[in-house]
């Protein structure tokens, strides 16, 4: 996880709110990533953002929203339009050419 | 959409044995194969990546195999251990910087006493 925060670990919304994830870290890390897991579904991207200000969508990015606007932070709205929101949230980042996306310890949503 | 097939789902072995994942993939463009490893609650962390350039990388216990013109590759984990219970999961990626990872849907492995 070193590094990467991700609060809160637990997140219980009712159905028809926004709700935002927070994701910092402190490894200066250039890229940042959003992904959803899924039982036997693995981690599908959501958004991901390079660099500051600029942020690009996922495979399923519909229903959700980002901001980049700190290197160190880049927080996901969960919308009222994403169908089907409850999931674990992970958010990982990747230093600048290289190669390994490390991932910080997951927000557990529940849209009840 | 770009996959990458993984199987199996979930696999229970015994302690010493030598439980094996595998995937394939599809984009003849993916140039860098990491495998993951994921606990129960915890975010995934990487265990062992490899390029197309060589056909096997070993870390230890754990060894990926390569097939380039199958577009296959495999995690053998040597002399398994209890605390290996984990969700596995394999990835694929391609361009300057790895940045899309596409991952496969993972093996929830066991190895029991």
């Amino acid at each position: 996880d070193g590094g990467i925060t991700q609060s809160p670990k637990y997140l219980f919304r009712k159905e028809g709110q926004n709700v935002t994830l927070s994701c910092e870290q402190n490894l200066n890390h250039d890229a940042m990533y959003w992904y959803r897991q899924d039982p036997g579904q693995g981690l599908r991207l959501i958004y991901y953002s390079q660099i500051v200000n600029d942020f690009q969508k996922g495979d399923i990015a519909e229903g959700y929203s980002v901001s980049r606007e700190k290197k160190e932070s880049f927080p996901l709205t969960v919308t009222s339009a994403q169908k089907n929101p409850t999931a674990f949230y992970l958010c990982a980042t990747l230093a600048g050419g290289r190669d390994e996306q490390f991932f910080g310890p997951g927000t557990r949503l529940t849209v009840l | 959409q770009q996959q990458v097939k993984q199987s199996p789902q979930s696999l229970i072995v015994q302690k010493g044995g030598i439980p094996i994942i595998n995937c394939a993939y599809e984009n003849t463009a993916f140039d860098y194969f990491p495998w993951y490893q994921q606990f129960p609650g915890k975010g995934p962390a990487l265990l062992i990546a490899i390029r197309p350039d060589v056909s096997e990388k070993k870390e230890g216990r754990f060894t990926i195999s390569f097939n380039k013109s199958a577009k296959q590759f495999s995690l053998h984990i040597m002399d398994s251990q209890p605390g290996d219970s984990a969700t596995y999961f394999c990835a694929a990626s391609s361009g300057v910087g790895n940045e899309k990872l596409t991952f496969g849907t993972g093996t929830r492995l066991t190895i029991i006493p």
